[in-house]
């Protein structure tokens, strides 16, 4: 079975604080994926990355980064938190970018 | 913003009723897939429809895909309380990513 962690159930950062978010997958997959869930709009894609080193944008980038350096671990950086990026995170894993996603068990972080 | 979009965003039914919802795009998806969370859960995929016109069957579950490849429905008959949860298309608009639907969320009263 297709595995995939995040770091952290549950995250409680500071304004300002800068936040990493670890996903690792053990399927040797070749896409990784972040998204954001808020109530009423679904999942929002942040970025997403096909091959070790290379990233893209998703819909809603700013105030956010990544990092891939190893194919299994996918890790999404906010520089600087802030209020509004509240919210629950989904790392997400699949062979091919068209193909079936692996979601890892999300990490709700509160930004106060 | 939202590529594929999703109604209805809340659906309440009685148990043993039936539940629809609808995914449509603005541009041809060359697959349409089905994810259900359930609460408090993340994501997991139910199906793929690669087809025009394809029509899938898993139990009480029927997925439909458009013609025209740019919509898709689930339906599921006479529901239970098991269903509750929320479901998700998503189709890739591009050939390199996916984007998914705002969700329905399902509730069933017992």
């Amino acid at each position: 079975d297709v595995k995939v962690t995040q770091s952290s159930r549950y995250l409680v950062k500071r304004t300002g604080e800068k936040v990493f978010l670890e996903c690792v997958q053990d399927m040797d997959h070749e896409n990784m994926f972040w998204y954001r869930q808020d109530p009423g709009l679904g999942l929002r894609l942040i970025y997403f990355s096909y091959d070790v080193k290379m990233k893209e944008k998703g819909d809603i980038p700013e105030g956010y980064s990544v990092s891939r350096e190893k194919k299994e671990r996918f890790s999404l950086i906010l520089e600087s938190a802030s209020t509004n990026q509240t919210s629950m995170y989904l790392c997400a894993s699949s062979w091919e970018t068209r193909n079936e996603q692996y979601f890892g068990p999300g990490t709700r972080l509160t930004v106060t | 913003g939202q590529q594929v979009m999703q109604i209805p965003q809340y659906q309440h039914v009685q148990e043993g009723e039936d539940f629809t919802t609808y995914c449509n795009s603005s541009t041809t998806l060359s697959n349409i897939q089905w994810y259900k969370q359930r609460p408090g859960g993340h994501p997991v995929f139910l199906i793929q429809l690669v087809k025009s016109g394809e029509v899938k069957k898993q139990k009480r579950l029927t997925f439909q895909f458009g013609e025209a490849k740019k919509n898709s429905s689930l339906h599921i008959t006479a529901t239970q309380t098991t269903d509750v949860g929320t479901y998700f298309c998503a189709g890739p608009p591009r050939n390199n990513d996916m984007r998914f639907g705002a969700g329905t969320r399902l509730t069933v009263k017992p």
